[in-house]
């Protein structure tokens, strides 16, 4: 399997100050994905990105930013953390012939 | 628009029964993939199976099966002779292989599965 991680497991935060959430995979794939899974809701697409430098949005991008300057990095950014954005948050990357990897997922709590 | 839906949000069975999770999809391409992922208590995403748009033959792995017809646009997945271990939140998936489409893979909201022994 592709070695994906992600840091921190568990974060917990104030409203309005910033956050970043690290992706790391070992493997050097093209594809990678950040989704949030939230109760009634399964699992939502905020950002992808398809090389480096190279992002898009997704489905739930709003007070979303993310970057991607190697390879192996992905990362997540709210720029001023809110409480409807605690939520466990999952990094995904694609390998070839359609098969996806998703990393252990970081819960995030905004208090 | 690429979609799809899980029309059971909860089922809950008693051990030994068999149990069919029902996923009904949308798309506008004529090659993807679909998946299903089980997600057990402890939270991680567990790959289940993979299909092609072109391989609508059914596939059985041990208690598992999957029956995938596109002429309904469905791919259900059965447990036969359930467990309390099956006890999870099962999430069916949809990517689109067409160019451009970036191969965002799109999730149904999940049914959540309860196997009292």
């Amino acid at each position: 399997d592709a070695g994906i991680t992600q840091s921190p497991r568990h974060k917990v935060t104030e409203t309005g100050t910033p956050v970043t959430l690290r992706c790391h995979q070992t493997e050097n794939h093209r594809y990678m994905y950040w989704y949030r899974q939230d109760p009634g809701h399964g699992l939502r697409l905020i950002h992808y990105s398809y090389g480096v430098k190279d992002t898009d949005k997704g489905e739930v991008s709003d007070g979303y930013s993310v970057s991607r300057s190697k390879t192996e990095d992905f990362l997540l950014t709210l720029e001023s953390a809110t409480s409807s954005q605690t939520s466990v948050y999952f990094c995904a990357i694609r390998a070839g012939g359609y098969g996806y990897t998703f990393g252990s997922g970081t819960r995030l709590t905004v208090v | 628009a690429q979609k799809v839906t899980q029309a059971q949000t909860e089922i809950s069975v008693v051990e030994k029964e068999d149990v069919t999770l029902d996923c009904v999809y949308e798309t506008r391409d004529t090659t993807y993939y679909l998946f299903w992922y089980k997600q057990p208590p402890s939270g991680e995403l567990v790959f289940l199976i993979r299909r092609n748009s072109f391989d609508e033959q059914n596939e059985i792995s041990g208690r598992y099966s999957w029956n995938f017809q596109k002429s309904t646009s469905s791919f259900n997945f059965t447990i036969t002779a359930s467990q309390v271990v099956d006890s999870a939140v099962y999430f069916c998936a949809l990517s689109e292989a067409r160019g451009g489409s970036q191969g965002n893979l799109i999730f149904g909201k999940g049914t959540k599965l309860s196997v009292k022994p």
